[in-house]
């Protein structure tokens, strides 16, 4: 079965700290792995998808097939990285998303 | 453009009513997929219609169904209801049937008393 986990439900940084956010997922075939992200009062909204192979507001993930890990990292943290955070892994051709729990970050000033 | 609208925003139901919650989808875009999020959780996906026909479902009961409208725009009707299936219902839209970009809507609180 398809399954994703976030192991940390809570993550609080310092601005200008590095971030990553843990993502790993059980799935036999090739997946399409995806972060997802709900800033305060904001819908959720895709942050980045891992064959675009680009960085979003400072965001990478590079994912890991040895691993099973699509972890989202960023350098330098910012206070408006502050939200919450969801990997979520879909077969390629699938219709569905699988969604973990979902990180919280908190960046401090 | 619109985005991904959804009505209503929130929802009081007893035990064993039914519920119909709507959504009309991002313009330009054939595709509506509801997905069901309890407190604490991510998003769990419940179905998708594409161009009118189901395209795929999750692990719900047949309590959960739904239809999509010539204009794509969409309902998720939920019968019998019980005490978990308070939730906040997202509905997302995309262009295709594929899963490469989501755009979500704001939600409809439900709550089962």
């Amino acid at each position: 079965a398809q399954r994703v986990t976030q192991p940390e439900k809570l993550l609080s940084v310092f601005k200008g700290a590095p971030v990553e956010l843990k993502c790993n997922y059980s799935y036999s075939g090739s997946p399409e792995l995806f972060w997802y992200v709900q800033y305060s009062r904001q819908r959720l909204q895709l942050l980045l998808r891992h064959i675009s192979r680009e960085s979003i507001k400072g965001f990478t993930a590079d994912l890991n097939k040895g691993e099973t890990s699509f972890h989202l990292k960023k350098p330098f943290a910012q206070e408006e990285d502050s939200a919450m955070y969801y990997c979520a892994l879909s077969d390629q051709g699938a219709q569905k998303l699988v969604f973990g729990q979902g990180t919280r970050l908190t960046i401090n000033p | 453009e619109t985005g991904v609208t959804q009505s209503p925003t929130h929802l009081i139901k007893t035990r064993g009513q039914q519920v119909t919650l709507r959504c009309s989808s991002q313009s330009g875009h054939n595709t509506v997929s509801w997905y069901q999020q309890a407190l604490g959780q991510g998003p769990q996906f419940i179905f998708q219609y594409y161009r009118e026909e189901e395209n795929g479902r999750g692990n719900f009961p047949p309590r959960f169904s739904g239809l999509q409208f010539p204009n794509y725009s969409s309902e998720l009707n939920v019968n019998a209801l019980e005490l978990d299936d308070s939730a906040l219902y997202l509905c997302a839209s995309s262009s295709g049937q594929r899963n490469e970009k989501l755009f979500f809507g704001s939600g409809t609180q439900l709550s089962v008393l």
